[in-house]
Parts: C-alpha cells; structure tokens; sequence
C-alpha cells in the first residue's frame, strides 16, 4: 500500500513569493491533516479536512494561507506571499474511515526555507 | 486546555539498557494517547496508542507505552534499547471530550542510543 506521498520534497523561494504544496493520501483515507512543524518543534495543526470539507482551520492563518481539497482526494496548501517566519516543515497526513480513535499516516514532509 | 508535554528534549542510553520517554497531558474529558516516532528527513511514524483498558499498551518495535491516570503520564519504555532507536519521538493526545478528530503533540524528545 503507497503512503501519503508530498510534493516537492523541499523548496528555497524569496519572500512575498508565493507557494504551493501537494499531498496525496493513502487511498481511501477521508480524513485529511495539514500540519506545521517548526525546527525543533511538534507539529501544529493548520487544516482538517473530512472529505472535501474543511473542518477545522482555525489554525490556518487565513490572509495568506489557502488550502482546497478538491473531489475530497488530494489536497493543496498555498501560501502567498510567504514570509520569512513561514520556514518550516509542511506535514501531511491522512487516516480512514471509522468509529474508533485512529491514528494518523504522516507524508515525508515539504522542507519550506524563506530567504 | 489541552496539551502534552515532553518534558525531556533529549534521552541518552546505552544499548541494551532500558529507556523511557517521558510524557504527561492535560485534557477536558477522556484522553486518547498516541506516541510517533519521526527519523531524520522522513515523517512521522505511529508507534502505539491509549484509548481504553490495559493501562500497559504494546506497540511496534518493542516499544510499550504505560498510561498512569492519576500522574496523567504516559512514559513511552523499551526493556532493551538499540542504536536504531536513535530518533524523535513525540507524544500526542486527543481529547475524548471533543467529537472531532483533533491531536495536540509534544514538542518531542530525541532519543540518542550509543553503542
């Protein structure tokens, strides 16, 4: 079975750039995380998503981050215009179906550096 | 509030020798516990989880986890530690008092085993 696959794996951009990351879940999984993760840190939560509704981004700082989760499939995680402080690893994750308290499927991760 | 705390940022042993992890939470309601172990440049990976009954939960790898509701802990521990081990590990929780499927992390603790 493929995991959560995220691309690009890393990304140097300047800032007021803009941004885009993708993730694939596992097949299947209809619940789909965005989570940051800074240097040294454990990861936050920015977006939930439960098919293709979005339903927690309180987290998510709205004036420049969007996300989509189009067909309730793949997701994509925007930023724009990036900012120096948005340096991080961008983590996605996935998890099925089901009436019980299941753990999450993480991706590899996009290493975002902001020059 | 919910939250976990790792209140260790690193764990030094030496192979062979027993380890524990140490995290303790905070929740509303009944906690949902989970430990993740992340190697470098890769995402994170479950490794076991609390949700009710044997306060002793086994996991993957050898690894077990003991939910102490009192202390509100619960240690991650391996009887015998290897140099394979050496990763981050991060604790995380869900608060049974919510209906939605949201995870607080630790801010994790690296775990150095030398040979």
């Amino acid at each position: 079975e493929a995991g959560v696959v995220q691309s690009p794996r890393y990304k140097i951009i300047e800032k007021k750039q803009p941004v885009a990351f993708w993730c694939n879940p596992i097949s299947g999984h209809n619940t789909l995380y965005w989570y940051r993760q800074n240097l040294g840190q454990g990861p936050e939560l920015l977006i939930r998503y439960e098919n293709e509704e979005a339903v927690d981004d309180s987290q998510l700082p709205k004036d420049r981050f969007s996300a989509e989760r189009l067909k309730g499939v793949d997701s994509t995680l925007k930023i724009q215009p990036a900012e120096l402080g948005d340096s991080a690893v961008y983590l996605c994750a996935s998890s099925p179906p089901g009436l019980g308290i299941l753990e999450q499927y993480f991706g590899p991760g996009t290493r975002l550096t902001v020059t | 509030a919910q939250s976990v705390a790792q209140p260790e940022d690193q764990v030094n042993v030496a192979e062979g020798n027993p380890l524990t992890v140490k995290c303790t939470y905070s929740v509303s309601g009944n906690p949902y516990l989970f430990w993740y172990v992340q190697y470098p440049n890769r995402g994170l990976q479950f490794l076991l989880k609390y949700i009710t009954g044997d306060n002793l939960v086994k996991g993957s790898y050898g690894f077990e986890a003991e939910f102490n509701k009192s202390q509100t802990s619960f240690h991650l521990k391996k009887p015998s530690a290897l140099v394979s081990d050496s990763a981050l590990y991060f604790c995380a929780v869900r608060d049974g008092a919510y209906n939605f499927n949201k995870f607080y992390f630790g801010s994790g603790t690296k775990l150095n085993v030398k040979p």
